[in-house]
């Protein structure tokens, strides 16, 4: 089946730093989603993207669907404490699907 | 407030109990999922109903059965579970006619089998 490669698979980094983190699939996907999970918490939706090329921003947190439609990348600008969480990349592969594939999730630390 | 409610949000039961896991939604949509989260493991998905409708069932178990009324609500019934199904129980709906803004997701029963 389909499968995403999200990585890395954590991160510490200091408060105030950039992060990025990125999908990668060997199938091209039609949108790819970006969800937060905060500790104890389902996840929720930060960015969708929807067309090849796409670079879209939400606050600090920018996504960009690839060119390729095989993979996205995420970033986060000057991180804060509460940026802490599990991000999860998800794709949906075309219309009628009602299925995401996810990757498997990037914790992120973030020491103040 | 997501928009998908769950509960409990926590629930504690042996091994010999029978409980049910709810989740409901009031946002229009017409699919529902259970997934299934563990400590260091990736989400599984367990069930997904659309248009009332079960279309996918993930090799589960038997122990867990579920149940969709009408589209704005889901059931997990739980019955002789192990410890092993200890995880957070995640519940997520969608439009069943297209993913384009995913899913939303319920904030989860953290379960614990002892």
């Amino acid at each position: 089946g389909q499968q995403l490669n999200q990585s890395p698979q954590s991160m510490f980094i200091q408060e105030g730093e950039d992060v990025s983190m990125n999908c990668t699939s060997s199938s091209i996907f039609n949108t790819w989603l970006w969800y937060k999970q905060d500790p104890g918490e389902g996840p929720v939706l930060l960015i969708a993207l929807y067309k090849a090329g796409e670079l879209t921003s939400n606050g600090r947190l920018t996504a960009q669907f690839g060119i390729t439609r095989k993979d996205s990348f995420l970033n986060i600008s000057a991180s804060i404490p509460s940026d802490v969480g599990i991000y999860f990349c998800a794709g949906v592969s075309g219309a009628g699907s009602y299925q995401l594939t996810f990757g498997k999730g990037t914790k992120l630390s973030v020491i103040p | 407030e997501t928009g998908v409610t769950q509960t409990p949000r926590h629930l504690v039961m042996g091994m010999t109990n029978k409980k049910s896991l709810k989740c409901e939604q009031h946002l229009g949509h017409n699919a529902m999922y259970w997934y299934k989260q563990s400590a260091k493991k990736p989400l599984e998905l367990m069930f997904v109903y659309s248009l009332e409708e079960r279309v996918e069932n993930n090799s589960v178990p038997s122990r867990f059965s579920p149940e969709c009324p009408n589209s704005s609500h889901l059931f997990l019934h739980l019955h002789t579970l192990q410890p092993e199904d200890s995880a957070l129980y995640l519940c997520a709906s969608s439009q069943a006619q297209g993913l384009d803004y995913g899913y939303t997701f319920g904030s989860g029963t953290r379960l614990t089998v002892v």
